[in-house]
């Protein structure tokens, strides 16, 4: 089975920075998605990382640590349209015995405060 | 238009009705999901395909049936529904191939009275 941890609401400023943290636990791994979620919107896609390392698309930056089951989202330049959900979600590998799908997070609530 | 559409958007049924959510991509992609989001609770998998004579139950299907009509729509039912399935529906749709990421429809909010 898997297990994914990501933190229930974080709280920043404008033009600040964030990193949004994600630990998992997984008898295999394929893959961690970002996805941003606006409330009673739907998910769309931030970012996805397989191998060890940073990722950086603009504002945002995801890095990956498969050795320490470990993944963050950076948020730069912090923008009011930023406050949303931001759910972390890993994909196993399809030997593991589970489901070959995606295994979200809970989710973490940011608010960006002027 | 957008690439994954849902019908209805909102819905509002008493316990013990039968209900169907519509789910039609363009995008033409094989596999498509529905999942469902309930506060503090992430997105849970229902259903998933992977093509139209290919379907899977995910880690919450009891209570749910589903049907792939063409590569295009996947439908997703409530045979009776029942106060707690009261929450938001997605569907979602993935090529399959490479990092195969999830496209998301604008959701499904359920009320079941």
């Amino acid at each position: 089975g898997q297990n994914i941890d990501q933190p229930t609401e974080m709280t920043a400023t404008e033009g600040a920075i964030v990193q949004i943290n994600c630990t998992y636990q997984t008898s295999g791994f394929n893959g961690l998605f970002w996805y941003q979620q606006h409330a009673g919107e739907a998910p769309t896609f931030l970012s996805y990382n397989v191998l060890d390392g940073l990722e950086e698309k603009g504002r945002f930056s995801s890095f990956l640590s498969r050795s320490k089951g470990y993944s963050y989202l950076l948020l730069k330049e912090l923008q009011m349209k930023d406050s949303a959900s931001y759910l972390c979600a890993v994909r196993p590998t399809i030997s593991s015995g589970s489901a070959r799908q995606l295994t979200f997070g809970s989710g973490t609530q940011l608010t960006v405060l002027p | 238009d957008a690439d994954v559409t849902q019908t209805p958007r909102n819905r509002i049924t008493k316990t013990g009705k039968r209900i169907m959510l519509e789910c039609s991509q363009t995008k033409g992609h094989d596999r498509m999901y529905w999942y469902r989001q309930d506060p503090g609770l992430g997105l849970r998998l229902i259903y998933y395909s992977f093509d139209v004579k290919d379907i899977n139950k995910g880690e919450i299907s009891d209570g749910y049936s589903v049907s792939r009509q063409a590569q295009a729509k996947f439908s997703l039912s409530l045979e009776s529904a029942i106060p707690n399935q009261t929450a938001l529906y997605f569907c979602a749709t993935s090529e399959g191939q490479g990092r195969d990421t999830q496209y998301f429809g604008p959701g499904t909010r359920l009320t079941v009275l």
